[in-house]
């Protein structure tokens, strides 16, 4: 089956520090995979997206990279900020029409 | 262009008691999603419609929950009765088509059962 599986968090960094989030995948066939971030009280927002493999999404300075051999979609930032602090959700959309499956989320807080 | 429109924002109800939320999608969107977002945890596919039909609805508790949309534009969901596990973030989405694209959310309802 499908599913998505996401580090576990919090994830705790200083502002101006790297980032990453792990995100990993089991499809069939070929997925669009997706970042989406939840801001506090806020509904979930799409960050970015890559349709095929070696396709790289970026938004707001965030990257990630469909890497199919490895079946990932690790989401990076060189420098982040206080107001990245967030819920950051992987997903991936199936080639079969169904609905958006999503990993478990991971929490990152940024102090200044 | 407007986002997914949801409301309430937020409901309190006793057990037992039943519940309804709205959802009106993006225009011209023929997707709609109806997630359940329980704390610390992913949103659940509950229901997807395309256009007024199911598409999958699998994961739906169908004993006490059930969803419609008529017309193929707004939706609703309703709860009856509700029980405390059901205290959780429904989220509408919606998107233009099915399958390898990206879906658009409203702000959610939270709802908490007492």
């Amino acid at each position: 089956g499908n599913s998505v599986t996401q580090m576990e968090g919090p994830v705790t960094l200083s502002e101006e520090a790297f980032l990453t989030i792990n995100c990993t995948y089991t499809a069939t066939g070929y997925p669009s995979l997706f970042w989406y971030v939840q801001y506090p009280g806020e509904g979930l927002q799409l960050l970015l997206k890559a349709t095929k493999a070696d396709d790289k999404g970026s938004n707001k300075g965030f990257e990630a990279t469909y890497r199919k051999e490895t079946t990932s979609f690790h989401l990076e930032k060189g420098s982040v900020q206080v107001s990245d602090s967030a819920v950051y959700f992987c997903a991936l959309s199936p080639p079969a029409g169904t609905a958006l499956i999503f990993g478990k989320g991971t929490t990152l807080s940024v102090s200044s | 262009e407007a986002g997914v429109a949801q409301s309430p924002r937020y409901k309190i109800i006793e057990k037992r008691q039943s519940v309804a939320f709205w959802c009106n999608p993006i225009s011209g969107h023929a997707t709609l999603y109806w997630y359940q977002q329980i704390l610390g945890q992913g949103p659940k596919l509950l229901i997807q419609f395309q256009n007024n039909g199911v598409v999958d609805d699998s994961q739906l508790p169908k004993d006490r929950f059930s969803a419609e949309r008529l017309k193929g534009v707004d939706s609703t969901l309703k709860i009856q009765p509700a029980k405390l596990e059901d205290s959780a973030v429904y989220l509408c989405a919606s998107s233009l088509a099915q399958g390898r694209t990206e879906a658009f959310f409203g702000q959610g309802t939270r709802l908490t059962v007492v």
